[in-house]
């Protein structure tokens, strides 16, 4: 099992709609985790941070945390043809004796006009 | 901006030679990181320092060296570059404050031929 997995896509939603990308972590202690959106040939940018279990909002971004279930989302209403990227989700977990940030492969979004 | 860069930006170079990638930052960050990045594999930790002279290993660290003599700058050496170091690296800086994500630096695509 992976430690970080994601859907790769792509996901392919109309302009206009709400865009839903999931992410699940293996490490049940995780407390940290993070949304990055990736253009193509670029590099990660951040976009989302959530810590607490429920939503959090950041314009047309909110971010959900289950950590019962190991699960973290991220949803983009009023999705712009500008939001086709790659969304990599990344979890902070123990790995031997430290903590470390995890990246899952990433989900490609397509929106389309 | 964070003030992260890297350099160079793209290199070519035979296997078996050594390379140095570099990354320089502005902002006096304490933690530095190394990540490459490969189709299905996603951004995967090389190194990391959490200091001057500090370093640790990540999860691929093979074939792969760093030093931090500054608290500006963070080196990566390919001691001897194979074709299976074929990659985009990327540096990052831990930001700080409340959405302490990760910074990461523009990319160095490099070829071993």
């Amino acid at each position: 099992q992976k430690e970080v997995e994601q859907n790769s896509g792509p996901l392919s939603v109309p302009e206009g709609a709400i865009a839903s990308l999931n992410c699940t972590y293996s490490d049940r202690v995780s407390q940290s985790f993070f949304w990055y959106r990736q253009y193509s040939g670029k590099s990660p940018e951040l976009i989302m941070s959530i810590y607490s279990n429920g939503d959090k909002e950041d314009g047309r971004f909110t971010a959900q945390l289950n950590k019962a279930s190991q699960y973290v989302s991220l949803l983009i209403r009023d999705s712009q043809p500008s939001d086709s990227a790659t969304y990599l989700c990344a979890v902070n977990m123990r790995s031997g004796g430290y903590q470390k940030v995890t990246f899952g492969t990433g989900t490609k979004l397509q929106v389309i006009p | 901006d964070a003030g992260i860069t890297q350099s160079p930006r793209h290199k070519v170079t035979e296997t078996g030679t050594p390379v140095t990638l570099r990354c320089h930052q502005t902002e006096n960050h304490r933690y530095m990181y190394w990540y490459r990045q490969d189709p299905g594999h996603g951004l995967r930790l090389i190194h990391y320092s959490y200091g001057v002279k500090d370093t640790d290993k990540g999860e691929v660290s093979d074939g792969y060296s760093v030093s931090r003599s500054k608290t500006e700058d963070f080196l990566l050496t390919l001691e001897s570059a194979t074709s299976s170091q074929t990659s985009v690296y990327f540096c990052a800086i831990k930001s700080t404050g409340a959405n302490y994500g990760y910074t990461f630096g523009s990319g160095t695509r490099l070829t071993v031929v």
